[in-house]
């Protein structure tokens, strides 16, 4: 079945230490999109990639990093940086970066102890 | 610049009742606009989506959204609800920067509670 990844569904971690969260797909879809959610601030985008070797920041992107060396995947780092990372994260693609309709992956929860 | 804005962060409705929920969308470009639906602990799953053709756009599980450019809204209609409606419920503008689309807006959401 074709679709979105995302791992590892729960995470913990201690103040100062980076994570990495996976985000996978095999949709072949060209863009990718990484987004926050808190309870009652919807959705909002860290980072985007419209094409492989390419990124854009989204409008909370200090404390995180990407790549995207490959079509499929999509990881993110939460960095000590990021002074309040704990959230639900979910990963997105879409067939290319302007036909607007997104699929989405089931998230992470990252809690910070 | 795009954005949403969702009236009612909580709307409570009987099993059987008329639901409504409410959105209305700033842009300065002709707009994209979709309707995602989320289930605690999971993603989100698109129910529907305005892209400039039909006005009155179906979706699933029996849900529709009216699109009106002379009030700038897309209201999410379902003529009876169930308890498998309640989850919480989110409306989307599709995003414009001077590189070209970049993904999704979003709005705060709205949680849809089912009364029995």
């Amino acid at each position: 079945d074709g679709g979105i990844t995302q791992s590892p569904k729960y995470l913990f971690r201690k103040e100062g230490q980076n994570v990495t969260l996976s985000c996978e797909q095999n949709l072949n879809h060209d863009a990718m999109y990484w987004y926050r959610q808190d309870p009652g601030q919807g959705l909002r985008l860290i980072y985007y990639s419209q094409i492989v070797n390419d990124f854009q920041k989204g409008d909370i992107a200090e404390g995180y990093s990407v790549s995207r060396e490959k079509k499929e995947s999509f990881p993110l780092t939460v960095t000590s940086a990021q002074k309040n990372p704990t959230a639900f994260y979910l990963c997105a693609s879409s067939i290319r970066a302007n036909t607007g309709e997104l699929f989405f992956g089931e998230g992470s929860r990252l809690t910070v102890l | 610049a795009q954005s949403v804005t969702q009236l009612g962060s909580h709307v409570s409705v009987s099993e059987g009742a008329l639901v409504l929920l409410r959105c209305n969308y700033s842009s300065s470009v002709p707009p994209y606009l979709f309707w995602y639906v989320q289930y605690p602990n999971q993603g989100l799953q698109l129910l529907l989506k305005y892209t400039s053709a039909a006005t009155l756009v179906k979706g699933i599980n029996g849900f529709e959204a009216e699109f009106k450019k002379s009030e700038t809204s897309f209201h999410l209609t379902k003529p009876s609800a169930h308890m498998r409606d309640a989850a919480e419920y989110f409306c989307a503008v599709r995003t414009y920067s001077g590189g070209g689309a970049d993904g999704l807006t979003f709005g705060k959401g709205t949680h849809l509670i089912i009364q029995p």
